[in-house]
């Protein structure tokens, strides 16, 4: 079935680089978001990336997308403490007609100053 | 980026009690949806709502659960009689014609007691 998996957590120190990964199962999705929550907030958009495309650059931003692993990841370049939220990887397949969405559990990222 | 809107935003109410949850898109958009987000848990799908009507729904949106836009404004998700397990924070989703990207509401927080 379709499934997408994170890991929980994630710590880093102000300025270095994070990475976000995320795994997903359904080889139909035809695009893959990134989603930022941050505490009592809804759900931002960050960037998103079509199934044809292995990168994606949007400022500090850069999603690698590894289609054949299933593999998707989100780098934040020169982290800070405001980026310090719960990150959301999510699919939608192409078999749903609807473009619904399938999350991921979310990774909640800390940045230590 | 589309702005959407959603009231209350928190809801306490009482076990087997009716709620309604409202979604108010700031433009036209054609595609709505409703996900929920059980404290701690993924954000899940409930319901995919198209042209008035319903178009996917998950196995969480029994017959409890009901969609409708009655003014062709507002977009709402009624539970007849609520369970303690409906605690969640409800999220509104909307999507442009000729997109696939969803934009997020800011939730409501339902509390049953």
């Amino acid at each position: 079935g379709e499934d997408v998996e994170q890991s929980l957590f994630l710590s880093v120190r102000e300025g270095d680089s994070s990475v976000i990964n995320c795994t997903y199962t359904d080889s139909s999705s035809t695009y893959l978001y990134w989603y930022k929550q941050e505490p009592g907030a809804g759900l931002q958009l960050l960037t998103y990336i079509f199934s044809n495309m292995d990168m994606k650059q949007d400022q500090r931003l850069t999603v690698l997308l590894n289609k054949k692993d299933k593999h998707l990841s989100l780098r934040i370049a020169d982290t800070q403490t405001g980026d310090s939220a719960i990150y959301f990887c999510a699919e939608s397949p192409t078999t749903s007609g609807t473009y619904k969405y399938i999350f991921g559990t979310g990774t909640r990222l800390k940045v230590l100053a | 980026e589309p702005e959407v809107t959603q009231t209350p935003s928190h809801q306490v109410t009482q076990m087997g009690q009716e709620v309604i949850l409202r979604c108010v898109p700031i433009s036209n958009h054609l595609y709505f949806y409703w996900y929920r987000q059980i404290l701690g848990q993924k954000v899940e799908f409930l319901v995919s709502f198209y042209n008035n009507e319903i178009s996917e729904k998950s196995e969480i949106f029994d017959d409890q659960f009901s969609v409708e836009r009655p003014d062709g404004s507002n977009f709402t998700l009624k539970i007849r009689s609520t369970k303690l397990e409906d605690s969640a924070m409800y999220f509104c989703a909307i999507r442009e014609r000729g997109q696939y990207e969803q934009y997020f509401g800011p939730g409501t927080r339902l509390t049953v007691t």
